[in-house]
């Protein structure tokens, strides 16, 4: 039984560029959280979606950032325009649901690096 | 949305026990309390998950006061490789603060 799978591991994008992160819960999760994390600082809360919905973006810059997760394929992450303060480690997590002893299951991230 | 606080960071020796305390005043009646850990580089993975009294599993104890406005992570006997930033969730809130950083020293 596959983890949660994130690609990919290591990312490059020149100032401008647009950057794709994807991330494939665990089988049978339906609910996918997004992360943000800069050297020694704690995780920062994105965005939170269930299949074809957005359930919470307020922690995602309303510019240049916007996330999915289909019916069918992976969630994405999009960041248009990127620039050098994008760089960071995005952290992916699904759980199978939204009970109150829910248990998050983190893919290993995806480190974005803007020259 | 409950929030937590805990100590920014704390050093250890091999072979100690470690307890870190996690405040969360606000907690709802429903809410339960989840410990993560993360190495670097990597994603955080889950350690232990309580609602009330005291939680034991094959990593560590969790320990919740009648109160239950604070919970104490007990890692007994740590090592080098439990080096690793510690984190409590009060959920449904999965907003991570900024954890404590445990530093093992031989």
């Amino acid at each position: 039984n596959a983890g949660v799978m994130q690609n990919p591991r290591h990312l490059v994008r020149r100032r401008g560029q647009e950057a794709r992160l994807r991330c494939s819960p665990m089988k049978g999760h339906s609910h996918v959280y997004w992360y943000r994390q800069l050297p020694e600082e704690g995780l920062k809360f994105m965005v939170y979606l269930q299949k074809e919905n957005i359930i919470d973006e307020s922690g995602m810059p309303k510019e240049r950032f916007s996330a999915e997760f289909p019916k069918e394929g992976p969630s994405i992450l999009r960041i248009q325009q990127v620039v050098r303060g994008d760089s960071a480690a995005y952290f992916c997590a699904s759980s199978p649901g939204y009970a109150t002893n829910e248990k998050l299951f983190f893919g290993s991230g995806t480190q974005l690096s803007v020259l | 949305l409950a929030k937590t606080t805990q100590p920014i960071s704390m050093d250890s020796y091999e072979g100690q026990e470690v307890n870190i305390t996690c405040s969360h005043n606000n907690i709802a009646t429903n809410d339960y309390i989840t410990w993560y850990q993360q190495f670097p580089s990597q994603g955080p993975r889950f350690i232990i998950q309580g609602y009330k009294t005291k939680v034991t599993n094959e990593v560590a104890s969790l320990f919740i006061p009648a109160d239950r406005k604070s919970s104490t992570l007990s890692l007994p006997r740590v090592s080098l490789s439990d080096t690793a930033v510690y984190y409590c969730l009060v959920s449904k809130n999965m907003r991570f603060g900024a954890g404590t950083r445990l530093t093992v020293k031989p």
